[in-house]
């Protein structure tokens, strides 16, 4: 059974630093790409960030970029996210969710439950 | 960035009616659309893949059609554990990854 459970979600002030961690089973990690996508309290789905299966290619959104760093450690099953300079629009629950690695682009199907990031003084 | 419109934004229902939701891209995304559930409290979930392809394990009530700029998400026949939020999301080979604003299926 395909497992992804999140971890490191806190109250931080704007400016701090934070580092989600998700922790993989139930599938050969190192075969896929990874996501983490956000969803702001009672807002939609917001894609955050890609890496590729070697953590040889990385992608953002724009409302990340140069703030977020994302990577992953194949010998752990882990995926983490590095997250700096943070905002109160930052504020969301953080899924980790696995690629579906076919020929359809990149798309979801296996997701955590979340973990929740909160960015206020 | 390839913007994903879909409507309605929310729809009243009854157990056992036909209901569909539609979903429109800014260009042309060929068959590159998913579709997801999602429940309160509770993280998406994939429904439809390519445009058309029923996810394992996912109900045959629920089916896709489109390609292009126009899709949809149709429901055949609502249960109760259908009540719930729909996305869109187009798997195209520009990123950013886009979804819709969602869909909101409520109890009539």
């Amino acid at each position: 059974e395909v497992q992804l459970v999140e971890s490191g979600g806190v109250v931080v002030q704007p400016g701090g630093s934070l580092r989600l961690s998700c922790a993989a089973s139930g599938f050969t990690f190192d075969d896929y790409a990874m996501h983490w996508v956000r969803q702001a309290p009672g807002k939609g789905l917001e894609w955050v960030s890609l890496i590729s299966w070697d953590g040889g290619s990385t992608y953002y959104a724009d409302s990340v970029k140069g703030r977020f760093t994302i990577s992953r450690d194949n010998s752990k099953n882990s995926l983490y996210l590095q997250m700096n300079s943070l905002r109160a629009e930052d504020t969301a629950l953080y899924y980790c969710a696995k690629d579906m690695g076919d020929s359809s682009g990149y798309y979801f199907d296996y997701w955590g439950q979340g973990t929740l990031v909160t960015v206020s003084s | 960035d390839i913007q994903m419109t879909q409507s309605p934004s929310s729809l009243s229902a009854s157990v056992g009616d036909r209901v569909t939701i539609t979903c429109r891209a800014s260009q042309s995304i060929s068959s590159y659309l998913n579709w997801y559930q999602q429940k309160p409290g509770k993280a998406p979930k994939l429904l439809i893949y390519a445009a058309s392809s029923l996810q394992s394990g996912v109900p045959s009530r629920f089916s896709g059609s489109g390609s292009g700029t126009d899709f949809t998400l149709t429901i055949s026949s609502l249960q109760p554990e259908d009540f719930a939020t729909y996305y869109c999301q187009q798997s195209y080979s520009t990123l950013p990854i886009t979804f819709g604003q969602g869909t909101r299926l409520e109890i009539k």
